[in-house]
Parts: structure tokens; C-alpha cells; sequence
């Protein structure tokens, strides 16, 4: 069965914490994503990478950076984590040419 | 981009066909339709996606217009189970890869 999974289902961080998401799939899929999910806002797309070492921006990056260091891998970073950044976090892979989209179970993140 | 709207939500008799409607007016000739359902507290789930011709899986039933500006999804005998929100989103193609946009969804429910 296809897989992605995310490091951690719950997190609390402080503001002004550096706070690493890891994300992994098994499928040798080459795109990877990472969301967010607020009530009301739906999910809105933080950074999508193409292939190792690549990456782009989604519609709300600021705050944001990503990692691709290996194909399986997409880490999500929050370089000085905020209040406004509490949020659902989810990870996704695409399966190539007919683009499905395969979630992780997300990670909810508190910032205090 | 093309944009879908979908109603926020509706209600099912367990045993009975879901019927969910997606207008996506503006889609353009190479653009997918996919279906995707979130349970709550979990990542998003795919179900189905096609291009014109109607397509089926165990999961569900896609019906496209011929004139491919609107979409059913259908379940044919829903349960309590398939309560949750459902999104109908279209790929959007733009440099390598290609990003999905997710609109507000439908929330289903389904009655016993």
C-alpha cells in the first residue's frame, strides 16, 4: 500500500522556536507538497518540490522553507515559529502521469 | 486558474446515492477533474479522477458533461462512513509538475 507518513501527529512549540516537519513516502514519487488546513480557509498550498533539490513556492510561503535532500524526504521548516503558523500541516506525494495526490495523516502544530 | 464551486453542505440517507455536484466552468481542455474526501482529523483521501468520459472505481462514480463545465460524484450506497468533506479540485499545470488547488469542499452527511 501506498505511504507517507509525517514524523509527528501533535506538536507544541514556543514563538521564536525553530520547528522541523519530516515528511517521508515510499512510492518513489517525485513530487512532494506540504499544506495547510485552517478553519474556514481550506488548504492552501505552502511549497511543492518537483524533484531532489528542487522547489517552489505554493501560495503562502512566507515564514516557510523547505528541504529535499533525498527523493523519499520533505521537510517542512518554520525558521522562528509564530502564533499565526498554529496549524494543520499536511504532507502529500503525487503518482506521476496520472497525479494522484496521497496524504500523510497530518501534523498538528501548537505555537504558544 | 480554473476555480470549482461546490454546495457547502448535504445531507444523505445511509443506504441511498450521494450525489455530489461540482461546477468547474472555466476548466480547459487538458485539465483533470479529481475527487478527494477528509475525514475528519485525518489527511485527504483520493477517490477518483477523469478527463471526459465517465469514469468508476470501487470507490465511487464520476460523471463529467459533455461539455466538461460540471461534475457528479457519485456514491452509490453511501454509509456512515463516508461522512466528510469532499473536495472536487482541477489541476492546474504550471512549469515542471503541477500544482492542485483546493477549494472550500462539501461537507457530506450521512444518516442513519
Amino acid at each position: 500500500d501506498v505511504k507517507v507518513t509525517q514524523s509527528s501527529r501533535y506538536l507544541v512549540k514556543r514563538t521564536g522556536e525553530k520547528v522541523f516537519l519530516e515528511c517521508v513516502q515510499d512510492m518513489d514519487h517525485e513530487n512532494m507538497f506540504w499544506y495547510r488546513q485552517d478553519p474556514g480557509l481550506g488548504l492552501r498550498l505552502i511549497y511543492f518540490s518537483y524533484d531532489v533539490k528542487m522547489k517552489e513556492k505554493g501560495d503562502i510561503p512566507e515564514g516557510y522553507s523547505v528541504s529535499r535532500e533525498k527523493k523519499e524526504r520533505f521537510s517542512l521548516i518554520l525558521e522562528s515559529a509564530s502564533t499565526n503558523q498554529t496549524s494543520m500541516y499536511l504532507c502529500a506525494s503525487r503518482r506521476r502521469f496520472t497525479g494522484e495526490l496521497f496524504f500523510g495523516e497530518g501534523s498538528r502544530l501548537t505555537v504558544l | 486558474d480554473a476555480k470549482t464551486t461546490q454546495p457547502p453542505s448535504m445531507d444523505c440517507a445511509e443506504g441511498r446515492a450521494a450525489n455530489l455536484p461540482c461546477n468547474h466552468s472555466t476548466i480547459s481542455g487538458n485539465e483533470y477533474v479529481y475527487w478527494y474526501r477528509q475525514i475528519h482529523s485525518q489527511g485527504p483521501q483520493y477517490i477518483i479522477h477523469g478527463l471526459k468520459n465517465n469514469e468508476t472505481n470501487e470507490m465511487a462514480s464520476l460523471i463529467i458533461t459533455e461539455d466538461r463545465k460540471s461534475s457528479t460524484l457519485i456514491l452509490p450506497h453511501a454509509t456512515l462512513r463516508d461522512t466528510a468533506v469532499y473536495y472536487c479540485i482541477v489541476r492546474v499545470v504550471s512549469n515542471q509538475g503541477g500544482k492542485l488547488i483546493f477549494g472550500q469542499g462539501t461537507e457530506l452527511s450521512v444518516k442513519p
